[in-house]
């Protein structure tokens, strides 16, 4: 069984700080997707990394897949009250016929206070 | 948006009952995916669908059974439910790119209480 840990789980913050969301893993994933979700709805997609050392960024989102394809980051720089809600990661299956299975960390829940 | 709609988005339900939630898509997607959210736990997966009438099981699968008998529409039943089914359904479909890789979108969620 392949296993995702998301930190921190809980994250609080001034309008204005940096912050990193962290996801790690022992197992090779053959992408890694990031998701945020807000009280009372579906998680949304917020990016798919799919090469090991790929960095994408998405406005002041900046996410970085690991070397070996076993980790990610999310890093958000002058973090805002909207950016309040719950990050979590994916992984799908590296190998095989995984059928798109994803493995979800445990979730990282923010709040940006004004 | 990714053509997604789960029914019915809020259910109360007595413990013993059948309960069916549905999921409709109208994007043609082959694999549908039935996950479940409780606090501390994520998602995880209960059952999945490749194709017409082809499921599997996923992690949390005990107490749970699907169908799939036309593209666009993956059913989950709980053919006697427990107050542990209580929780947050998403339904979702997986699109494939070439540069993208496995790309999963979510319903919106059914929310069951099991009383």
């Amino acid at each position: 069984t392949q296993l995702l840990e998301q930190s921190p789980q809980f994250l609080s913050i001034q309008e204005g700080e940096n912050l990193t969301v962290y996801c790690n893993s022992s197992s090779v994933f053959s992408s890694l997707q990031w998701y945020r979700q807000e009280p009372g709805e579906g998680p949304v997609l917020l990016v798919t990394v799919v090469t090991g050392g790929e960095v994408k960024k998405l406005k002041r989102l900046t996410f970085q897949f690991g070397d070996a394809r076993k980790d990610s980051s999310l890093h958000i720089t002058a973090a805002q009250p909207g950016d309040t809600g719950l990050y979590l990661c994916a992984g799908a299956s590296a190998g095989g016929t995984s059928y798109g299975k994803l493995t979800f960390g445990q979730g990282t829940i923010l709040t940006v206070h004004p | 948006d990714a053509g997604i709609t789960q029914s019915p988005r809020h259910k109360v339900t007595e413990t013993g009952t059948p309960v069916t939630l549905r999921c409709h898509q109208t994007e043609n997607h082959r694999y549908m995916y039935w996950y479940r959210q409780d606090p501390g736990h994520g998602l995880r997966l209960i059952h999945y669908s490749y194709g017409v009438k082809d499921t599997d099981k996923g992690e949390v699968s005990d107490g749970y059974s699907v169908s799939r008998s036309k593209t666009e529409d993956f059913l989950l039943t709980l053919e006697s439910a427990t107050s542990s089914q209580t929780s947050v359904y998403f339904c979702a479909i997986r699109k494939q790119g070439l540069l993208s890789g496995n790309t999963i979108y979510f319903g919106e969620g059914s929310w069951l209480t099991v009383v």
